[in-house]
Order: C-alpha cells, then sequence, then structure tokens
C-alpha cells in the first residue's frame, strides 16, 4: 500500500530565505506526483504536477524534483514571501487500485514571517 | 475559468437528516472524485467516477452514495447523516491524459 511522508510537518523561515520540502513515498511505480497549496479553510491550489518520465517542473519561484528510483520529491522555494504561509500538500498517483486515486501526505505547514 | 464548483460551502445538519452536496465541473474531464479531509488526517477517497454512468467506491464509502447522469455534474449524496461525518468535503477532477487534479473550494459539514 503507498504511503506518504511529508517531512517536516510544520517550518518558520524568516522573508526572504530559501527552503526545500520534503516529499517521499514507499512504491516507486507511480503515474506522476503533484504538489499543492491550501490555505486555512480553503480548497486545494495545484502548483505544479510532475510526470513519472520528468525530473522536474518549474513555476515562478517553485522548483519540483522527482527521484522516483528512491521515492522523494522535493518542493523548493526561493525568496520565500509571507505570501507564501500555508499547508503544502504532495500527493501520487500510483498504478492500479482506485483509478487515478490521489494519495496524500498529511502536509507541511509552513510560516514565512516579515 | 470555473473549474470545480461546489455548493454549499457550509452546512450545518442534524444527526439522521439527509443532504446531497453538489459539485459540477467545465473541464469536460472524465474523472471525477469526493475526499474528505479530517483535522491532522489528510485527505481521504469516498467515491470516484471514471465516466457518466460509472462510478465506484473509494476508501471510505460508508453513509454516503453518489450518480454520474452526466460528465460535469458528480453529486454526493449523504443519508442519515452522524457526527462521524463531521468534516470537510471536496470534488475534484482529472483529464484522463495526465491525471493532473483539480480541485473545488470544499463543503464544511458540521453534524450535530
Amino acid at each position: 500500500k503507498q504511503e506518504v511522508t511529508q517531512i517536516p510537518a510544520a517550518l518558520s523561515v524568516p522573508e526572504g530565505e530559501n527552503l526545500v520540502l520534503n516529499c517521499s513515498f514507499t512504491d516507486s511505480a507511480i503515474y506522476n506526483l503533484q504538489w499543492f497549496r491550501q490555505d486555512p479553510g480553503k480548497g486545494l491550489t495545484s502548483l505544479l504536477l510532475i510526470q513519472s518520465s520528468q525530473r522536474e517542473q518549474t513555476s515562478g519561484r517553485l522548483n519540483a524534483s522527482l527521484d522516483k528510483s528512491s521515492g522523494r520529491s522535493t518542493l523548493y522555494i526561493a525568496a520565500s514571501q509571507p505570501g507564501d504561509s500555508a499547508t503544502y500538500l504532495c500527493a501520487v498517483i500510483g498504478y492500479g487500485g482506485s483509478q487515478g486515486n490521489l494519495i496524500f501526505g498529511k502536509g507541511t505547514k509552513l510560516s514565512v514571517k516579515p | 475559468n470555473a473549474g470545480v464548483t461546489q455548493t454549499p460551502k457550509f452546512r450545518i445538519l442534524k444527526i439522521g437528516q439527509s443532504m446531497t452536496l453538489q459539485c459540477t465541473q467545465d473541464m469536460n474531464h472524465n474523472y471525477m472524485y469526493w475526499y474528505r479531509q479530517d483535522p491532522g488526517m489528510g485527505l481521504k477517497l469516498i467515491y470516484y467516477s471514471v465516466g457518466a454512468g460509472i462510478t465506484d467506491k473509494g476508501e471510505v464509502p460508508n453513509g454516503y452514495n453518489v450518480s454520474r447522469s452526466t460528465t460535469e455534474d458528480f453529486p454526493l449524496r449523504l443519508e442519515l447523516a452522524a457526527p462521524s461525518q463531521t468534516s470537510v468535503y471536496f470534488c475534484a477532477s482529472s483529464s484522463d491524459s495526465d491525471y493532473g487534479y483539480t480541485f473545488g473550494s470544499g463543503t464544511r459539514l458540521t453534524v450535530v
């Protein structure tokens, strides 16, 4: 059974710092991996989608990498801003089981202090 | 683009009442899903659908029912509401090309 773990569970940094959020998964047979952002009381906003054949994706100050063989992904946020404060969720889609079912980690709660 | 639209945003139910959570998407996605999110527990799949007329159970289907009469709509029905169904419910859809997910803004349900 696929399990997704995110470390750390919470992170507090000063504004302007570069930071890395980690995601690991137990079954390397994944179709893709998706990073989301969730603000308190809000829905999930997709940040980056990495297909299994890709190594990384970039969007603005965000860069996500994928190493399938080691079961790891990282989300790099450059020059963090207070507006980046949110919970970041990593999710993978595996083969088989519930069609296209995303398996989520529990998230990393990020706080960026002004 | 509207994306995935959920209604209502908030609802309070009494034990034993029933209700339907509405979900509509305008991206012509074949795949649609219902998740619930409990504090500290992550998101769990309730039901999913791979196209109109086809639905299947996810990880936590008990106490819920779904239907998919059109590509756009995927309502979730709660029968005989119980306090254990207090949660935030998210509807999502994905294309069958890259499985990238789009989520609705959620329905916060409290059963008292």
